[in-house]
């Protein structure tokens, strides 16, 4: 009963390429996020959504786009992939949206190469 | 000036060592100061958290916060192999945003 779940785990793709991660959340929380690790390992926010609302979006490029079908669901869909999009994507999700120090429970992990 | 820094690391000590973790931040509006520990090739999870400034423990883990000086720190006592990790300590204030510096590498040698 895996909290928060990404697919898939790994993703090896060309250069140019289309590709989707699936996250799922099966904790009833209204909100959800994407983060990115890059190589130094530094976790940066990309989106947050709150229920199915757009709420925070960082300063980053829009071939990146999520969508949200439902709360419990947030895919990221990138296009023209670029080597430096090479990173480990992280989804997670939090109870209540706005209410600072609730913890965030992140999901497993997509580690992107590009090549 | 980042909005928090860490103590760059990689960190290796003996099992049984007392472990020193350090972040410092620069916005004084953060009110809400969390320590997550990412395993190797996992998401991070919330290891603790404190509000505002003051000392919260939580079995061998002792966290401090001191507002005025923007500094947080991560005690381990009796530390184990097991906590060999990268921890991470994202302030927060004023909206669910949290903002993560690079982590300390944590590693227990038994």
């Amino acid at each position: 009963d895996t909290a928060v779940s990404q697919t898939p785990k790994y993703l090896v793709t060309q250069m140019g390429n289309d590709k989707s991660i699936k996250c799922e959340q099966n904790l009833g929380h209204d909100t959800m996020y994407w983060y990115k690790q890059d190589s130094k390992k530094f976790l940066k926010i990309m989106f947050s959504y709150n229920n199915k609302e757009l709420i925070i979006n960082e300063t980053v490029p829009n071939r990146f786009s999520p969508k949200s079908p439902d709360k419990a669901h947030l895919n990221l869909h990138i296009n023209s992939l670029e080597l430096g999009d090479s990173a480990v994507y992280f989804c997670a999700s939090s109870q209540r949206p706005f209410r600072s120090g609730d913890e965030q429970y992140f999901g497993p992990g997509t580690r992107l190469t590009v090549t | 000036q980042k909005e928090v820094e860490q103590d760059p690391g990689p960190l290796s000590v003996p099992e049984g060592a007392i472990v020193s973790l350090n972040c410092t931040y620069s916005n004084s509006a953060f009110q809400y100061f969390m320590w997550y520990r990412q395993y190797s090739r996992k998401g991070p999870e919330l290891l603790m958290y404190t509000y505002s400034s003051g000392n919260k423990e939580d079995g061998r883990f002792t966290a401090q916060v001191d507002k005025s000086s923007k500094y947080i720190s991560l005690f381990i006592r009796d530390s184990q192999p097991s906590d060999s990790a990268t921890y991470l300590c994202p302030p927060q204030g004023g909206s669910e945003k949290l903002v993560f510096g690079k982590g300390t590498k944590l590693t227990v040698n038994p």
